[in-house]
């Protein structure tokens, strides 16, 4: 029930084109849902974050669309850039002083 | 605004040999401190994380033990490393009562 399952594990898209990582999770008292980037050798950074009171949030080029019926919630990258690049990681967790958990990673390569 | 330190950034280490990897947040205090740890194109593993000084809770049973002898200090540490203990180790911290972790720029552990 901790758990957070992402797909896919790696993509490959076109320049210009739009990037999709889903995540689902079974933990309803889930309240906070970020999405980190992370280039070799560096740590995660903090990308977007949402939470369940509203369905979507926009920044730059990155959407975060979130569906709680369904209990997911995917990052959307519009025009992707060969700079965006990245492992992808989502993550999720319940109020208080609980750490995140983590999904598995989306290796996401833009090519020209 | 808040930065975290870790080093070193690379440390090679024989087999058998102790460990004392060190990590530090500025510009916050009481912050929740965590370890984590990510093997060659996986993802993350949480190791430890602390609420307060002296207060450690373990995740994952091994060869490691974490302290954080100081508000904003925490340590990683073994006796006696292993092959298994290869790998990237992530330092973060968050705020206390919410998200989101900020990690560090980490470790890169090679066992000999």
């Amino acid at each position: 029930q901790q758990q957070v399952k992402q797909s896919p594990q790696s993509l490959i898209v076109q320049k210009g084109g739009i990037s999709i990582i889903n995540c689902a999770y079974e933990n309803t008292a889930f309240d906070y849902f970020p999405w980190y980037q992370q280039f070799p050798g560096k740590g995660p950074a903090l990308l977007i974050a949402i939470r369940p009171d509203v369905s979507e949030k926009k920044e730059g080029r990155f959407t975060i669309s979130f569906n709680k019926s369904a209990k997911q919630f995917s990052l959307h990258i519009m025009d992707s850039q060969p700079g965006d690049s990245a492992t992808y990681f989502c993550a999720a967790s319940s109020p208080g002083n609980t750490p995140l958990v983590f999904g598995k990673g989306t290796r996401l390569s833009v090519i020209a | 605004s808040q930065t975290i330190h870790q080093w070193p950034a690379t440390l090679v280490q024989p087999v058998g040999s102790p460990l004392s990897l060190e990590c530090t947040v500025e510009g916050t205090s009481n912050p929740n401190l965590y370890w984590y740890r990510q093997a060659a194109g996986r993802g993350l593993q949480l190791l430890f994380y602390s609420v307060g000084i002296g207060q450690i809770s373990s995740e994952v049973p091994q060869n490691l033990s974490a302290s954080r002898p100081q508000d904003r200090q925490f340590i990683l540490s073994s006796k006696k490393l292993l092959l298994s203990d290869s790998g990237f180790y992530l330092c973060a911290w968050s705020p206390k009562g919410y998200q989101p972790q900020h990690f560090g720029d980490g470790t890169r552990l090679s066992i000999l």
